[in-house]
């Protein structure tokens, strides 16, 4: 499976667009770029995913650049509620068409 | 709109019991998933299933039986609970046809599992 980095945490300004990098340099050129995010011990909630172009809709933008070796999700206007643990993944291809979670990013969003 | 459904959302359990963990899912998904996910950690796929009666193992299924009698529901049973078990349970689903990896996982609230 592709192996995704991710910062271990981040702190983004309520209001502000939080900004959320992923490295992903081994992906392949059939492999999805997903983004979940999980709030407390909540289930993970998905968020949007994308293979080469940019996605948006109501939750988030995705942005993937040319070589597809990195994304960063965009939260365009970041409230208390986007307080979470966001999961990039590079979904895996095979049979099962699993996603493998690695440790996300805890983004918190502060006054 | 109940979408993935799992109970019991809580359990205290004593090394040696068993138990089922309930997963059920209203919107006709054909493939199913079992995580665990222990604590500061990522999920981990312990079973899944692409329809039903098919399932197959993922990274981590060793304590662990499936079955897959209908296309709602997924339980997970664990014969011989064992400290290591302890973990927070995720049921999730997915409808999938055509290209696989277009298709989201949607989530269950997950089960809090405690062995001692």
């Amino acid at each position: 499976d592709a192996k995704t980095t991710q910062p271990t945490s981040m702190d983004c300004a309520e209001g502000r667009a939080a900004n959320l990098p992923c490295n992903h340099s081994t992906i392949s050129g059939n492999e999805y770029v997903y983004w979940y995010r999980q709030i407390h011990s909540q289930g993970p909630q998905y968020i949007i995913h994308g293979l080469k172009n940019n996605e948006t809709n109501e939750m988030a933008s995705l942005i993937i650049t040319e070589d597809r070796k990195s994304s960063t999700l965009i939260l365009p206007h970041a409230t208390l509620r986007d307080t979470a643990v966001y999961y990039c993944i590079v979904r895996y291809t095979g049979t099962a068409s699993k996603l493998t979670f690695g440790t996300g990013t805890r983004l918190q969003v502060t006054l | 709109n109940a979408g993935v459904t799992q109970t019991p959302k809580f359990r205290i359990l004593k090394i040696g019991q068993s138990m089922t963990l309930q997963c059920t899912q209203d919107m006709n998904h054909n493939y199913m998933y079992w995580y665990r996910q222990d604590p500061g950690m990522g999920l981990k796929l312990i079973y899944y299933s692409v329809g039903a009666g098919i399932t197959d193992k993922g990274e981590v299924p060793n304590g662990y039986n499936v079955s897959r009698s209908t296309t709602e529901d997924f339980p997970l049973r664990l014969e011989l609970a064992a400290p290591s078990q302890t973990s927070v349970y995720f049921c999730a689903s997915s409808q999938i046809t055509g290209v696989a990896y277009n298709s989201p996982l949607h989530f269950g609230n997950g089960t809090r599992l405690t062995v001692t």
